[in-house]
């Protein structure tokens, strides 16, 4: 079973702090994808990160996937309230047949919360 | 270019009845998923379809759900005789190709009373 493990599961800090999201993983991962959501939408999709070693910045985020393809973190530099939000880590996993068609499975997610 | 859209956003029913949660993929995007996330728990997969064919089911629940992509038209998501267990949010989510990021709608927040 391919399962996703972020931590931390809730981060609170003050405007203007860095923090990083770890996404891990024992299994090997085609692809990472990173989403953010808000309360009552849907997740919007940051990245997609497919190379081992790869580094994606997005303004003040910052994408990395591990070197094995097994794990991925996330670093948000000066946070801002507008950051606020559930950040969820997600991957294709395949059926035992080894066809992937996709379909994603999820972290448990990061809620964080930046103070003003 | 118009994002995923679902319909209902909000959706009520009682014990017994059925739901019909639609969803409708960006422009250009032949791969729709289904997904369900429950109170307290992760998103889950539930459903991949293409235009007129179910690719894997393996999410779904075996009796009372169903799920359809027609030629023409939205895909529906379709439970019959819902229980207060369905009760959760139903996210529908697109993509150009099975390799690429998803994109997904706003969801169906269905309520069962």
């Amino acid at each position: 079973t391919q399962l996703l493990e972020q931590s931390p599961q809730f981060l609170s800090i003050q405007e203007g702090e860095n923090l990083t999201v770890y996404c891990n993983s024992s299994s090997v991962f085609s692809s990472l994808q990173w989403y953010r959501q808000e309360p009552g939408e849907g997740p919007v999709l940051l990245v997609t990160v497919v190379t081992g070693g790869e580094v994606k910045k997005l303004k003040r985020l910052t994408f990395q996937f591990g070197d094995a393809r097994k794990d991925s973190s996330l670093h948000i530099t000066a946070a801002q309230p507008g950051d606020t939000g559930l950040y969820l880590c997600a991957g294709p996993i395949r059926n035992a047949g080894g066809t992937s068609y996709g379909k994603l499975t999820f972290g448990q997610g990061t809620i964080l919360t930046v103070h003003p | 270019n118009a994002g995923v859209m679902q319909n209902p956003r909000h959706l009520v029913r009682r014990r017994g009845q059925e739901a019909r949660l639609r969803c409708s993929p960006m422009k250009g995007h032949s791969h729709v998923y289904w997904y369900r996330q429950l109170p307290e728990e992760g998103l889950k997969f539930m459903v991949y379809l293409q235009k007129e064919n179910i690719i894997d089911e393996s999410g779904m629940p075996k009796e009372r759900f169903s799920a359809e992509f027609p030629k023409e038209g939205p895909s529906i998501l379709r439970i019959q005789q819902v229980v207060r267990g369905d009760s959760a949010a139903y996210f529908c989510a697109s993509s150009p190709r099975t390799s690429a990021g998803q994109y997904f709608g706003p969801g169906t927040r269905l309520t069962v009373t």
